[in-house]
């Protein structure tokens, strides 16, 4: 695609339900990065992804948050038993080998927690 | 101490003047600094990145970098109200790992 591309664009869910999102990177970019803003904040770091593999992790709150980058391309972050504070907005990047280059942003996945 | 910091302002400049965003930076062994515009409601988008000590510009932007001090700066020449906007610092963390800071919020009135 033209760009990066983020679904949903809005997710409403109650509190300890499981979500889904996903980010379809510019094609051919091997790096991808989920990042986490609220309200007022910058984007947070959560994970990092070089090919399939996750490069760093580090950024991810808990043990509820988890990524996935199967085939080099599409990646899905996954995040289990959601509590209200996990409310944000979700962006996802990518870079055609690290960030060096430019990052090209998504529009984000807005997630409210209920 | 958090690893990228910024005042969150909001800066208020009035247009034709020079707008002057500050950054400072923990991690001694970063390399690769860059300046985002975020309007409201949208996504990050690069502006301009410095990876040496002194200046660069590129228009009506100029970066400015000192690693023995840690701080990064962005100048807008000539500012217009459509640069208002948050301005996020990011710094490259060791690997390939991309922190932001909070953001500097600018306000250009005519």
């Amino acid at each position: 695609g033209a760009g990066v591309s983020q679904t949903p664009s809005n997710k409403v869910t109650e509190k300890g339900k499981y979500v889904e999102l996903r980010c379809d990177p510019i094609s051919g970019h091997t790096a991808l990065y989920w990042y986490r803003q609220s309200l007022g904040q910058g984007p947070e770091f959560l994970i990092y992804f070089q090919g399939t593999g996750a490069a760093d992790d580090s950024g991810l709150p808990n043990d509820r948050f988890f990524a996935v980058r199967p085939e080099g391309s599409v990646s899905t972050l996954k995040i289990q038993r959601t509590e209200r504070g996990y409310s944000a907005v979700y962006l996802c990047a990518s870079s055609l080998t690290g960030t060096n280059e430019k990052l090209f942003f998504g529009s984000g996945t807005q997630l409210s927690v209920l | 101490q958090k690893e990228v910091e910024q005042n969150s302002g909001p800066l208020s400049v009035p247009e034709g003047a020079i707008a002057s965003l500050n950054c400072t930076y923990s991690d001694r062994g970063s390399q690769s600094f860059f300046w985002y515009r975020q309007y409201s409601g949208k996504s990050p988008e690069l502006i301009m990145s410095i990876y040496s000590n002194g200046d660069k510009e590129d228009g009506r932007f100029t970066a400015q970098l000192n690693k023995a001090s840690q701080y990064v700066s962005l100048l807008i020449r000539d500012s217009q109200p459509s640069d208002s906007a948050t301005y996020l610092c990011a710094v490259r963390i060791n690997t390939d790992k991309l922190i932001f800071g909070t953001g500097t919020r600018l306000q250009v009135f005519p």
